[in-house]
C-alpha cells in the first residue's frame, strides 16, 4: 500500500517568514495530493490540492509543488501569520482509490 | 463542498458501555468514512461506510467492536462497543463524492470520546 512520510514534525517560524513542509510517497500510481489544515480542536480542512498532471499550484499565500519523478510534494506558505498556526497533514490517494493515506502531520507555530 | 455534522460533539462514558455517533451530510454523497484521531496523532481510517451493504474495515478494526450503519446517501452511524479507556479518542466522519466518486474529502467536526 501507499506510505506517506512528512517532515518536519514541528516547524517554528517568525511572522512574515516562509514555511515549507515536505512529503514523500511510495506508490508511483498515486495521482491526487491534498493538504489539510487542522486548528486545535477543529476538523481537518482541505486547503489546497494538486493532481499528478500538474507540477505546481498556487492559492494566494499557499502553494504546492509536485515532483513525480522523485515522488515528493511540498507545501509552501509565504508571509506567515499567527493564524497559520495549526497542524498540517499531507496525503496521497493511491491510483484508482478515493481513500487518502495521510502523513503524520506538521505542527506549524508562527510567532508574532 | 459538503457540510457535515456529527452528534454528539463530545461524551464521557463508562467502561463496558457503548456509544453511537451520528454523521449527517447536507447532500447525497457517494462515499462516507470513519476515522480515529488520537491526541497529537494523524488520522487513522477505521472503515468505509457502504450504503446498503456491510462496511469495509481496515486492518486492526472489526465489526463487532465498531459496527457501522449507512441506511442512505446522507447518513451514517459508528458505534464504539464495550468501551475501554484505550478507546478514548476523537472520532471523525468524512465524505466525498457529491454527484459521483471524487477525490476531495471533507470532514465532520469530530466527536471527542473519553472513557473512564
Amino acid at each position: 500500500g501507499e506510505n506517506v512520510e512528512q517532515h518536519p514534525s514541528t516547524l517554528s517560524v517568525q511572522e512574515g517568514d516562509s514555511a515549507v513542509i515536505k512529503c514523500t510517497y511510495s506508490d508511483s500510481a498515486s495521482n491526487y495530493f491534498p493538504w489539510y489544515k487542522q486548528e486545535l480542536g477543529k476538523r481537518p480542512q482541505l486547503i489546497i490540492d494538486i493532481r499528478s498532471n500538474v507540477g505546481e499550484k498556487k492559492d494566494q499565500r499557499i502553494a504546492v509543488t509536485l515532483n513525480k519523478t522523485a515522488k515528493h510534494f511540498s507545501l509552501h506558505i509565504t508571509e506567515t501569520q499567527p493564524e497559520d498556526s495549526a497542524v498540517y497533514f499531507c496525503a496521497a490517494n493511491p491510483g484508482g482509490s478515493y481513500i487518502p493515506t495521510f502523513g503524520r502531520g506538521t505542527s506549524l507555530i508562527v510567532h508574532p | 463542498s459538503a457540510v457535515i455534522s456529527q452528534k454528539p460533539s463530545r461524551d464521557i462514558c463508562q467502561r463496558g458501555t457503548s456509544l453511537t455517533i451520528q454523521c449527517q451530510v447536507d447532500s447525497q454523497v457517494t462515499m462516507m468514512f470513519w476515522y480515529r484521531q488520537q491526541p497529537g496523532q494523524s488520522l487513522t481510517l477505521i472503515a468505509t461506510a457502504n450504503q446498503g451493504s456491510e462496511a469495509t474495515y481496515e486492518s486492526g478494526f472489526v465489526i463487532d467492536k465498531f459496527p457501522i450503519s449507512r441506511p442512505n446517501l446522507t447518513f451514517s452511524t459508528l458505534t464504539v462497543s464495550n468501551m475501554s479507556p484505550e478507546d478514548s479518542s476523537i472520532y471523525l466522519c468524512s465524505a466525498n463524492g457529491q454527484g459521483g466518486p471524487r477525490d476531495e474529502q471533507f470532514f465532520g467536526p469530530g466527536t471527542r470520546l473519553t472513557v473512564l
